[in-house]
Parts: C-alpha cells; structure tokens; sequence
C-alpha cells in the first residue's frame, strides 16, 4: 500500500462547477496535510493545509479532512480554465522524520 | 522576503560528469528537503536535512548522491558520476521546523544528461 494515494486522472470539470479531489494516507499517526497546486513545467505551489477534522475554506478552497477514515479531500468552487493543473497532496509524517510525503498527483482539467 | 532559491535553473552534464544543486532555504527556515520528479510522475522524497545534520536519507540511492546543510551557505545535493536515468527536475524545499508547518518549493533544478 501506497503511503500517499491519489487518483492520477485526468478530472475533468465544466467551467463554474465543483471540482473534487481526493486522498487518502496510511499512517494513521500523520498530523498534517497539504495540498499543492503543480502546474505543467513548473514547481509545486501550497494552496492550503489542515490539520484539525473537519472542513477549512480559503477563498474557493476547501480541504477536509477525516482523520478516523485516513481521507483528506479539496473542493475547488467555481472550477476556472486556470485551475487546470496537477494536484498534490502531501502527508506529514510522524514515524521518525518529520518528511512530506507525497501523492502522485490528480490532473485536473477545467473545460471552457 | 526571497522564496526558496535553487540554482542552476537548468543544467547540462555528460555522462559520468559531476553536478552540484544548490538550494538556499527561505529566510528562517532551517529544515531543506530534496525531491526529485521525473516526467508525469509524482515528488519522489530523497532527503531531509537540518542545518549540518542529515535527519533523513532513505530516498537517495547509496551510491553517487550525497547532500549537505553546512552552518554558512546553501544546502547542495551532489550527484558523482551522472548516468541518462538521473535526468530529471529536482526540487528542494525548505520549513520552519518540524512540527504542523508548511513547506514552500524552490523553482527546481533540470538536470539533463547527454
């Protein structure tokens, strides 16, 4: 099992709509977890972290996350043709180092 | 405030030559870590150091690659003779300590092989 799993996609989401994206961790220990957006090219940008259950907004952002399910997601309110990228999802981990760990990454592509 | 520096932005060696990546942490940080991703792959974690010490190394092959964090200066990944399957972008980012913080990325490194 992966420590980080992500669907690779591509998502692929009308402009306006509600983009979903989803992942999920195996140390159940893990504290924090980030979301970063990678455009193709470029290097990963944080959107947000959480670390607490439940729901954070941030502008269209929203991350959950269910600490007892090993689930954490982002909602993209809104979609725009710029959102269309890759989506990282990174776990922080607490066996030993303290490293991000992270997913393989879900593309996006919002459709105009 | 100056984001994470890497340099080279891009760097060209023949096989069996040596390269040298350097990573200057954002004002503060003192933790760096390397990530290398290769073409539609994911971040690939290679090493986590703090400032002249190596907390965590079990993503960089035993062999050619090493990595430093000297008290003065940048932290630099060395990678001794260079093969084609090392080319790749590789990432150093850097946080302010080791508890529920975020890391931010540098612009990366290419490294290509020929």
């Amino acid at each position: 099992q992966k420590e980080v799993e992500q669907n690779s996609g591509p998502l692929s989401v009308p402009e306006g709509a509600i983009a979903s994206l989803n992942c999920t961790y195996s140390d159940r220990g893990s504290q924090s977890f980030f979301w970063y957006r990678q455009y193709s090219g470029k290097s990963p940008e944080l959107i947000m972290f959480i670390y607490s259950n439940g729901d954070k907004e941030d502008g269209r952002f929203t991350a959950q996350l269910n600490k007892a399910s090993q689930y954490v997601s982002l909602l993209i309110r809104d979609s725009q043709p710029s959102d269309s990228a890759t989506y990282l999802c990174a776990v922080k981990g607490t066996s030993g180092t303290y490293k991000y760990i992270f997913g393989t990454g879900t593309r996006l592509k919002v459709l105009a | 405030n100056a984001g994470v520096m890497q340099n080279p932005r891009h760097l060209v060696r023949r096989r069996g030559q040596e390269a040298r990546l350097r990573c200057s942490p954002m004002k503060g940080h003192s933790h760096v870590y390397w990530y290398r991703q290769l073409p539609e792959e994911g971040l690939k974690f290679m090493v986590y150091l703090q400032k002249e010490n190596i907390i965590d190394e079990s993503g960089m092959p035993k062999e050619r690659f090493s990595a430093e964090f000297p008290k003065e200066g940048p932290s630099i990944l060395r990678i001794q003779q260079v093969v084609r399957g090392d080319s790749a972008a590789y990432f150093c980012a850097s946080s302010a300590d080791r508890g529920i913080t975020e890391a931010f990325f540098g612009q990366g490194t290419r490294l290509t092989v020929v």
